[in-house]
């Protein structure tokens, strides 16, 4: 059985630029969160999709977007990016909304320069 | 909201020795707890979780932790560390109500010869 898989695993991109983000969940799994981890803020929660609908979201600016597609992939966008993005991005995938397990991909290292 | 409190950054420990990595949350509504493990360059492995029922959990990798609720302390144990224990260690917690985890800040756990 395949685990999450996050596309691409590196990406260097430059201040105001735009960037976007995959997360392909275990299949089966319908729902999808992504974290963001930063030596200075550590693990924080971004949004959960279940079922191509937003149900939780943290406290990020709007520039942080989402979606989920009806296969349950997911990707996260982020616009005019700034120096502060550089993070390690993960996704995590569980069964249905209000999981009591989630499986975590490899994450995504953004470097923003 | 929840909060997480894991009170050492860093524990070095011999090899075989025992090993305590303390956790402390606190939340207004109850919650579920949980234990992630990060090695480097990887995303995160659940360990173990706590939802219900005996407050002595056991986890994959020789891994346990024990719920103390008038303490609100998750505390995960291992009686003999192995020196591939060497990793970086989670506490997160998620409110029954909606599925966001909420992690502290790690420990490094070192394990040496």
């Amino acid at each position: 059985k395949a685990g999450v898989t996050q596309t691409p695993r590196y990406l260097i991109k430059t201040r105001g630029q735009q960037v976007t983000l995959s997360c392909s969940p275990i299949s089966g799994h319908r729902s999808v969160s992504w974290y963001q981890q930063t030596p200075g803020q550590g693990l924080q929660f971004l949004f959960e999709y279940f079922s191509e609908t937003q149900r939780n979201k943290g406290n990020f600016p709007g520039r942080f977007s989402g979606r989920q597609f009806s296969n349950s992939r997911s990707e996260m966008n982020v616009s005019t990016l700034e120096l502060g993005d550089s993070a390690l991005y993960l996704c995590a995938s569980s069964k249905d909304s209000g999981f009591t397990e989630a499986f975590f991909g490899q994450g995504t290292r953004l470097t923003v320069v | 909201a929840q909060s997480v409190t894991q009170l050492d950054s860093q524990v070095p420990v011999f090899e075989e020795a025992p090993v305590e990595l303390r956790c402390n949350y606190s939340s207004s509504v109850s919650v579920y707890l949980f234990w992630y493990v990060q090695y480097p360059n990887q995303g995160l492995q659940l360990l173990l979780k706590y939802l219900s029922g005996s407050t002595l959990v056991k986890g994959i990798n020789g891994f346990e932790a024990e719920f103390n609720k008038s303490q609100t302390s998750f505390h995960l144990r291992k009686p003999s560390v192995h020196i591939s224990d060497t990793a970086e260690y989670f506490c997160a917690v998620m409110p029954g109500t909606a599925s966001k985890l909420t992690f502290g800040t790690g420990t490094r756990l070192q394990v040496t010869l």
